[in-house]
């Protein structure tokens, strides 16, 4: 079955530096990508979706990258801020219909 | 407006026991969904209804079971509750292929 890794389970950065999150999966490459971010507490908030045809998706200081060779997901936050800590999750639709497999996240603490 | 909610948001309760959380949806969607969070932050999914069709059984035990009064309701019901039952319930709904909106939770204690 689908395993989906990512690779630190948490991530310090200072303030203003660029965070770089990886999602790898070991399987056949899904159709889509989605990356989401949780706040302790709360459920899983949608940030971004990338498609096995697509490359590179951006929106305004986010940026994730989809490599099916490498069978792996980058997740970037440039110019992070303290607003950004959070746990952020990846998660796989192998069929098209939206079944969600989730990552065990990233939790990710921007210093001040 | 709250796009997806949940109750009750905490649930205490002894082991075999019957328990029922609600959800429902404002956002027009087709399907609706139950996920499990367990104490490791580990998200998995139970179920998903389409249409008022149970599209998507992992292997969760049959004292789970889901149920659709109509396209904006998804509750989940848990017969005979174990130790083990206690984790964070999270619904969601989506379009179909589209991104998914998730709930606030309902953290489930089992005593």
């Amino acid at each position: 079955s689908q395993k989906i890794e990512q690779n630190s389970e948490a991530l310090n950065i200072q303030e203003g530096k660029t965070a770089t999150l990886t999602c790898n999966y070991t399987n056949y490459s899904p159709a889509y990508l989605q990356w989401y971010r949780q706040d302790p507490g709360r459920g899983p908030v949608f940030l971004l979706l990338i498609r096995e045809n697509e490359k590179e998706k951006r929106k305004e200081r986010l940026k994730v990258t989809f490599d099916t060779t490498l069978k792996q997901s980058l997740f970037h936050i440039t110019a992070s801020q303290p607003a950004d800590s959070a746990t952020y999750l990846c998660a796989l639709d192998q069929t098209g219909a939206n079944n969600l497999f989730f990552g065990t996240g990233t939790r990710l603490t921007v210093i001040p | 407006d709250t796009a997806v909610s949940q109750t009750p948001k905490y649930l205490v309760t002894q082991m075999g026991n019957d328990k029922s959380i609600k959800c429902e949806q404002n956002l027009g969607h087709d399907t609706m969904y139950w996920y499990k969070q367990d104490s490791k932050k580990f998200l998995k999914i139970m179920f998903s209804y389409n249409n008022k069709e149970l599209i998507i059984n992992e292997t969760v035990p049959n004292r789970f079971s889901p149920k659709s009064p109509d396209k904006a309701h998804l509750n989940l019901h848990i017969n005979s509750l174990e130790l083990g039952d206690s984790a964070v319930y999270f619904c969601a709904s989506s379009r179909q292929e589209d991104t998914q909106y998730f709930g606030p939770g309902t953290r489930l204690t089992v005593l």
